[in-house]
């Protein structure tokens, strides 16, 4: 196991509910991170906290609001999501901060999200 | 833009050959590169980080370079096994974050 665990593994929801993933890492690091995998596409970085301020938000849409409540714990809430938001959705988190040129990304196993 | 090539098309290879791994960039000037190995319904691990100023790194049966001067990175793993199956994922790193490639998938056949 890498230290970062997401939950749940999966979701299926409609466009018009409300959930939260959630993401908590036991490495003591500083800096955690959102990433959207769709298939056969790079991960796209959607948001960075570093010492739980938000320092990243890649013009995500407002349907995706995340949370850092502290240095262990990331949410992801979720609402009125549109089918094309269907991906999976990585948790990361890093010892060094973003841009120091030694930060190593430690990824959780992601949740496989479903919009009907 | 800035932009990253990872084959797309699987690589096959027999067990006990070199796999070797390409990843491409353009309009980037990065201060290091990292790949990362993702199995099937798991998030990317981490293997190997090689700087700007570093030709060449090692660490075990994988070997990594970075030309700067070509902008590319080569991925080598050397007596591959049915276990290295997966796919690889470049990164480049530097201006405060990491851009991935797309990934490639190596598939090696007993």
């Amino acid at each position: 196991e890498t230290g970062v665990t997401q939950t749940p593994r999966h979701l299926v929801m409609g466009m018009t509910n409300k959930k939260s993933l959630k993401c908590e890492q036991h490495l003591g690091h500083n800096a955690m991170y959102w990433y959207k995998q769709s298939a056969k596409k790079p991960l796209e970085l959607m948001f960075v906290y570093s010492l739980e301020e938000r320092v990243e938000n890649n013009s995500v849409p407002s349907r995706f609001s995340p949370e850092c409540p502290n240095s262990s714990h990331l949410f992801l809430h979720l609402h009125t999501l549109q089918p094309e938001d269907s991906a999976l959705y990585l948790c990361a988190s890093s010892q060094d901060p973003v841009g120091t040129g030694t930060e190593k990304l430690f990824f959780g196993s992601g949740t496989q999200l479903s919009v009907l | 833009s800035q932009k990253i090539e990872q084959n797309s098309e699987a690589l096959n290879i027999q067990e006990g050959k070199t796999a070797t791994l390409t990843c491409n960039y353009t309009n980037y000037s990065p201060a290091y590169l990292q790949w990362y190995r993702q199995d099937p319904g798991r998030g990317p691990v981490f293997l190997l980080l090689i700087r700007e100023n570093e030709k060449e790194k090692r660490k075990e049966r994988l070997k990594v370079t970075f030309d700067t001067t070509l902008k590319q990175s080569l991925f080598h793993i050397t007596a591959s096994q049915p276990a290295d199956s997966a796919t690889y994922l470049c990164a480049l790193g530097g201006y405060n974050k990491l851009i991935f490639g797309a990934g490639t998938r190596l598939a090696v056949h007993p």
